[in-house]
């Protein structure tokens, strides 16, 4: 099974400012015939279900403000709030879905510090 | 717009056995890859199983394997999950989930998501 590492656990950023955080994949999801990262990122605010926010590892899902990007690739990626913006305040899931089982990050709590 | 809606859950006792179902709408559903993914209170997320969209391929996490199983009626749009042999730890809320984005060989990620469904399992 591939296993994902999230860091931090948790993150208290000031309104307006950046917020990164960091997959580790145990294995690259780095599939070399097409030259894509099978690596996604969700937003989960309190309550609801996941939200879905950049797949491929860098490509934002329609809808998503353009604040959020993801970036890297092989077994090393980022998920980068530009601008926190009070909505923001949630928890932040990386999956890689190149093999199965589809295995998640352990989920990193976003705050407002 | 997508629309996926969890029933079935509640408590049971371990051991017990329940059967979660997913009506979906919005989209045409033989047409995707679908999930179930859990989530423990106040735990991340865990994929449990996925169906490919004519049945062909099926997967299961190996924390359910043999005890859990995992069907579509595409007539009915419609994605089950008939759960056996239930643990205390099989607690959490269950989401249907759809694919999409897929690639040339038509493999995907999770896309949609419905509002799950608790599943408690105590004495």
């Amino acid at each position: 099974d591939i296993v994902m590492t999230q860091s931090p656990d948790s993150l208290a950023v000031s309104l307006g400012e950046r917020a990164t955080i960091h997959c580790k994949s145990s294995q690259s999801v780095l599939y070399v015939s097409n030259n894509k990262n099978y690596l996604s990122w969700y937003q989960q605010k309190s309550g609801q279900p996941p939200k879905l926010l950049i797949y491929w590892a860098s490509i934002r899902e329609s809808g998503v403000p353009d604040r959020f990007s993801g970036s890297g690739s092989g077994t090393d990626f980022t998920l980068t709030i530009s601008s926190l913006q009070p909505e923001d305040v949630a928890a932040y899931y990386c999956q890689q879905y190149y093999s199965v089982p589809r295995t998640f990050g352990q989920g990193t709590q976003v705050e407002i510090k | 717009e997508v629309h996926l809606v969890e029933s079935g859950g509640g408590l049971v006792k371990p051991g017990g056995s329940l059967r979660l179902s997913c009506a979906a709408s919005g989209f045409t559903f033989n047409n995707h890859s679908m999930n179930w993914v859990r989530q423990a209170p106040g735990k991340g997320l865990e994929w449990v199983s996925s169906i490919s969209s004519k049945n062909s391929d099926i997967f299961y996490a190996d924390s359910v394997k043999g005890r859990f199983s995992i069907s579509r009626n595409n007539a009915r749009n419609s994605l089950y999950l008939q759960m056996n042999s239930l643990r205390v730890e099989d607690t959490a809320t269950y989401y249907c989930a759809r694919d999409g984005h897929y690639d040339s060989s038509g493999y995907g990620l999770v896309v949609d998501w419905g509002q799950g469904t608790l599943v408690t399992v105590s004495s």
